[in-house]
């Protein structure tokens, strides 16, 4: 069974860092592209960023690239999320989701997420 | 980035038929997939690619894709649809890896 377990989530300053993390069991790990997806409340999915299965391609959303890094240990099975210069617009539920085999495009799990929120 | 847009809200009679649409630029060259998400609880993936469901996706949901939209149809709505719909597809503006999410829809079951 695939399970994908999210933690790090709290209440931080704004400015200040977190780190959430994502644990994968159930598949090769190391086999997919990985991806975080935010959702501030009551609002909709926000892709925030993804990571390719070894680490050679990586994206952000425009919205935190340069503030934001995605990273991955596949020895781990661990997906991590850094968070700098956290501000209050990033307080949201952060999820962990798996893409799929090349080509098709899609995330077919998703872990039941991390709040964070960023206030003062 | 890319943008995908999706009505607000729609509402079906129980047993009845809702279409849900998504219009977007990157729908041209991505298929749309589909995820179902209700209150307190993560998303759920319900179909992907031309029309595919994953397994334990009632065969009351289906997919199209024409140009630049997507549906998703819910044929004999019950009363566990109720739900927030979002689609889905990589981005075409050339961010690496990225995807972007439709506005999303609330459906709700009358």
């Amino acid at each position: 069974e695939v399970q994908l377990v999210e933690s790090g989530g709290g209440l931080v300053q704004p400015g200040r860092s977190l780190r959430l993390s994502c644990a994968a069991s159930g598949f090769t790990f190391d086999d997919y592209a990985m991806h975080w997806v935010r959702q501030a409340p009551g609002k909709g999915l926000e892709w925030v960023s993804g990571i390719s299965w070894n680490s050679g391609s990586i994206g952000y959303a425009d919205s935190v690239k340069g503030r934001f890094t995605i990273s991955r240990d596949n020895a781990k099975n661990s997906l991590y999320l850094q968070m700098n210069s956290l501000r209050a617009e990033d307080t949201a539920f952060y999820y962990c989701a798996k893409d799929t085999a090349a080509g098709t495009y899609y995330f077919d799990y998703w872990g039941q997420g991390t709040l964070v929120t960023v206030s003062s | 980035s890319s943008e995908l847009t999706q009505d607000p809200a729609v509402s079906v009679a129980l047993g009845q038929t809702v279409r849900i649409t998504c219009q977007g630029d990157s729908l041209r060259s991505y298929y749309a997939s589909w995820y179902q998400q209700k209150p307190g609880q993560a998303p759920v993936l319900v179909i992907y690619g031309k029309n595919n469901r994953p397994s334990g996706i009632p065969d009351r949901f289906s997919g199209s894709n024409s140009g630049n939209t997507a549906s998703l149809t819910i044929t004999g709505a019950q009363a566990e649809d109720e739900a927030d719909y979002y689609c889905n597809s990589r981005d075409s503006s050339g961010n690496h890896l990225g995807y972007v999410f439709g506005t999303g829809t609330k459906v709700t079951v009358l």
